[in-house]
């Protein structure tokens, strides 16, 4: 079994505050991807990284960075100097491998709950 | 690159009608395309898997009769949902797959996704 736990349902910050969004999962899998992505109110997802089960690195990517700690299973989102754009929900997700009889099927995700994310002016 | 696109982003019926939605994968052929399920204020729910010339494998719980899925290309994929009532209004959301490596897609691209209501 499989499971994302985004524990923060809904976070308010003042802008230029920094934030983090916490996603703690767990897996039996020895391969898997651990995904961030952010939705607007526009309702269309949109990709922020995608991390596979070898690689601990830490990412920045501009105002975006990444925590990924397998002794703790969790895969932390922080946002710098937060703005009002960035005002989403944010679905934190795991991907197992699919194994379909006969077909390359690739990789489903199961997504957390979500946190929602309000910035203020 | 990688963008998904979703037909129609919006539709409104009466029950008992059906509800063709499409997705379309625009600039790379994509092995698998997934479809979700979103309800206001909660996760995507992962519905079926389909890949391109064969069945698709549906999430239990999801009735096949009442979901149509269609993959007849590498780029097009199709949600059919039929004789729709008031509790299938939903946000519906299509991704495909982008193999970078190997076999599998292992990155999800998702479309704009489908709001369906049923009056």
């Amino acid at each position: 079994a499989q499971k994302v736990t985004q524990a923060q349902t809904e976070i308010s910050v003042v802008e230029k505050e920094d934030v983090t969004l916490d996603c703690v999962y767990e897996t039996r899998d020895t391969t898997y991807y651990l995904f961030w992505y952010k939705q607007p109110p526009s309702g269309e997802l949109v990709f922020l990284i995608r991390r596979n089960s070898f690689d601990e690195q830490n990412e920045i990517s501009g105002r975006y960075s990444w925590n990924f700690q397998k002794s703790t299973s969790s895969f932390n989102f922080t946002i710098t100097a937060s703005q009002v754009v960035d005002s989403a929900v944010y679905f934190c997700a795991l991907s197992e491998l699919l194994f379909r009889a006969g077909s390359n099927s690739g990789y489903a995700l199961n997504f957390g709950k979500g946190t929602s994310l309000l910035v203020t002016p | 690159g990688a963008v998904v696109s979703q037909h129609p982003s919006r539709v409104i019926c009466k029950s008992g009608t059906s509800v063709k939605i499409e997705c379309r994968s625009l600039d790379f052929q994509a092995t698998t395309m997934f479809w979700y399920r979103q309800f206001p204020k909660q996760s995507l729910m992962l519905m079926a898997t389909s890949n391109e010339g064969s069945k698709a494998t549906y999430e239990q719980g999801v009735e096949k009769d009442k979901f149509l899925i269609n993959h007849a290309s590498l780029t097009l994929s199709t949600l059919t949902v039929t004789s729709a009532h008031p509790e299938d209004s939903s946000f519906y959301i299509c991704s495909a797959g982008l193999a970078r490596s190997g076999l599998y897609t292992d990155t999800q691209y998702f479309g704009p996704g489908t709001r369906l209501t049923v009056l």
